[in-house]
């Protein structure tokens, strides 16, 4: 089974600061997607980014980046240029490749805050 | 905004009691989630559908069933409410294939249960 871990639970950062949310994961599958969804205090799930694990380059989407490591089963959410809209939770999500039902395995979530 | 709306998005019940939530989506996409989202826990799937009156189990779906009678609703019942069963649930559609794949999700459903 797979599992997804993201040990802050907390963190913060000062507006315009770079901060890195960690996630790891455990799976015997050798092709998958990950994700990073991000809730703000609205409750609303957005998609933030994905990464396929066949791409060796890192996506990036505007201040949004990952730090892939497939060996380490790493996959790490880099803000950059932090805004006050960035305050919310951060979740991490693993799909199989081959999972016909297309499920997502979630972390517990980190919470970011950013400082004015 | 994918569509995805969700009734009622408040709702306070009493142990015991049974209670249904609704998902409603627009774009008549094949599959169609729910989860719940508790403190520590993330988001767990509770059961999912690839069509109409095709369901399966999640990883957390003892004492909750679903149905599907059309396309557009995915409805989530508590038999039996209890105090455990407290939480926001959320509907999500699952949208493309493969790389372009993504979960769109509805406004979640607040739930209390006395």
């Amino acid at each position: 089974a797979q599992t997804v871990t993201q040990s802050q639970p907390e963190m913060s950062v000062q507006e315009a600061e770079t901060v890195t949310l960690s996630c790891t994961y455990d799976t015997s599958e050798s092709n998958y997607y990950l994700f990073w969804y991000k809730q703000p205090p609205s409750r609303q799930m957005i998609l933030v980014i994905r990464q396929e694990a066949y791409k060796q380059q890192n996506a990036t989407e505007n201040r949004f980046s990952v730090n892939f490591q497939k060996a380490a089963k790493s996959f790490s959410l880099k803000i950059s240029d932090s805004q006050l809209g960035d305050t919310a939770m951060y979740f991490c999500a693993f799909m199989k490749q081959r999972d016909s039902s297309y499920k997502l395995i979630f972390g517990s979530g980190t919470r970011l805050l950013v400082r004015p | 905004d994918a569509g995805i709306t969700q009734s009622p998005r408040h709702k306070v019940t009493e142990t015991g009691t049974p209670v249904t939530l609704r998902c409603h989506q627009t774009e008549n996409h094949r599959y169609m989630y729910w989860y719940r989202q508790d403190p520590g826990h993330g988001l767990r799937l509770i059961h999912y559908s690839y069509g109409v009156k095709d369901t399966d189990k999640g990883e957390v779906s003892d004492g909750y069933s679903v149905s599907r009678s059309k396309t557009e609703d995915f409805l989530l019942t508590l038999e039996s409410a209890t105090s455990s069963q407290t939480s926001v649930y959320f509907c999500a559609i699952g949208t493309g294939q493969g790389a372009s794949y993504e979960q769109y999700f509805g406004p979640g459903t607040r739930l209390t249960v006395t």
